[in-house]
């Protein structure tokens, strides 16, 4: 069974800490993705990776960084975090290259900063 | 600008019936368009992927159409059960990443 896993499903985190979210996928993947979500807004992308070391702006990368040093792993690093950061983050994987395949996603992360 | 519309407001209807939801896209030319589902608290789970060169797409239940020249695509869910009661998201395929519509939430009564 594929499975894209995230380090933690629910996350509170003060203002001004360094927050990072994890995400593991087991298959093979060369295309790993992070969105966050939120109500009316649906979903955003904030970075996306093709290939290990490799990394893509999205739609809303300002106050967030990402690191993939192995294929499978793929993390988001919130530098000072802000409360409006707060949100769903869900990570995804899918396919390889330009070839658009669908996208596993994992169970999301509900991150609150106070 | 660029936009994916989805109908914000929730479907309602009978067990039986079929629904139709719609996602509207202006100033995109995607390859690709996809449709997922997503239950509360749950991460998008995968449910069909049309090509611009098709037309219609079945999956036991469901039909995807695209049609690219009113840049619509109508998704369609026959004989409906509540267990198909969840938001529905359409996304598409621009580059290496997708764009996703805010989504539609259809309630299926018993």
């Amino acid at each position: 069974d594929v499975k894209v896993t995230q380090s933690s499903r629910y996350l509170v985190k003060r203002t001004g800490e360094k927050v990072f979210l994890e995400c593991v996928q087991d298959m093979d993947h060369e295309n790993m993705f992070w969105y966050r979500q939120d109500p009316g807004l649906g979903l955003r992308l904030i970075y996306f990776s093709y290939d290990v070391k490799m990394k893509e702006k999205g739609d809303i990368p300002e106050g967030y960084s990402v690191s993939r040093e192995k294929k499978e792993r793929f993390s988001l690093i919130l530098e000072s975090a802000s409360t409006n950061q707060t949100s769903m983050y869900l990570c995804a994987s899918g396919g390889s290259g330009r070839i658009h395949h669908e996208q596993f996603f994992g169970p999301g992360t509900r991150l609150t900063v106070l | 600008s660029q936009k994916i519309e989805q109908n914000s407001e929730a479907l309602n209807i009978q067990e039986g019936k079929t629904a139709t939801l719609t996602c509207n896209y202006t100033n995109y030319s995607p390859a690709y368009l996809q449709w997922y589902r997503q239950d509360p608290g749950r991460g998008p789970v995968f449910l069909l992927l049309i090509r611009e060169n098709e037309k219609e797409k079945r999956k036991e239940r469901l039909k995807v159409t695209f049609d690219t020249t009113l840049k619509q695509s109508l998704f369609h869910i026959t004989a409906s059960q509540p267990a198909d009661s969840a938001t529905y998201l359409c996304a598409l395929a621009l580059g290496r990443a997708l764009t996703f519509g805010s989504g539609t939430r259809l309630q299926v009564q018993p």
